[in-house]
């Protein structure tokens, strides 16, 4: 079936780095721009990082630019973050979730989540 | 970079209907477009529930609707059920960026 399962969350001291992967199955995976999200704990959702089906184009939230980068490998029919000089408040739970064209870029398929703690 | 404000919480009886609202807080007016709706249960992931302002996905029952005026969308469940009580997220796509409102906590009383 159609899933999206990410991998690679723990616990890391401030200023440390962590690399989320996401692995998606079911679906021609570059056919679609892909997205994380996160969600600190008790709060909202919050756009993080998307990019494009061809992975030439990457979008970020504007605290984590120069710190995150996103990237794909769509033989692997994988998603990526890199999270470099980690702080406390980009603890949260992270998902990766892909953007349907066919919605009207509604994120139709979203991976059970992965958690990052910075402590 | 526009905001968008929900209330933070909402209720309603088995049976009846209620609706969450989602205001555009901005100078770009018109922006504003591609307007998706999340369920969000504890622990579990969002769920679309509505795109493109008034679109159901597959699956979705259509006691979930959606609509806009101006700058404020809205989503109304009618016929409310147990299973309804979660979080709700109105979220908007505009060049190229995502922004979520606050979240709405619906409870079932």
């Amino acid at each position: 079936q159609v899933q999206l399962v990410e991998s690679g969350g723990g616990l890391v001291k401030p200023g440390g780095s962590l690399s989320l992967s996401c692995a998606g199955s079911g679906f021609i995976f570059s056919d679609y721009y892909m997205i994380w999200i996160r969600q600190a704990p008790g709060k909202g959702l919050e756009w993080v990082s998307s990019i494009t089906s061809s992975g030439w184009t990457k979008f970020y939230k504007e605290s984590v630019k120069g710190r995150f980068t996103i990237s794909r490998d769509n033989a692997k029919q994988s998603l990526y973050l890199q999270m470099n000089s980690l702080r406390a408040e980009d603890t949260a739970v992270y998902y990766c979730a892909r953007l349907n064209m066919a919605y009207y870029y509604g994120m139709d398929v979203w991976g059970q989540g992965t958690t990052v703690t910075v402590s | 970079q526009s905001a968008l404000t929900q209330p933070r919480s909402v209720s309603g009886s088995p049976g009846q209907s209620v609706t969450i609202s989602c205001t555009e807080t901005s100078s770009d007016v018109g922006g504003y477009n591609y307007v998706s709706w999340y369920q969000q249960h504890p622990g579990k992931a969002p769920k679309l529930m509505i795109y493109d302002v008034s679109k159901w996905p597959s699956g979705v029952p259509d006691r979930f609707s959606g609509s806009k005026f101006g700058n404020t969308a809205s989503l109304t469940i009618s016929g409310l059920q147990a299973e309804d009580e979660a979080d709700y997220y109105c979220c908007s796509y505009s060049d190229s960026h995502v922004v979520f409102g606050g979240g709405t906590k619906l409870t079932v009383l």
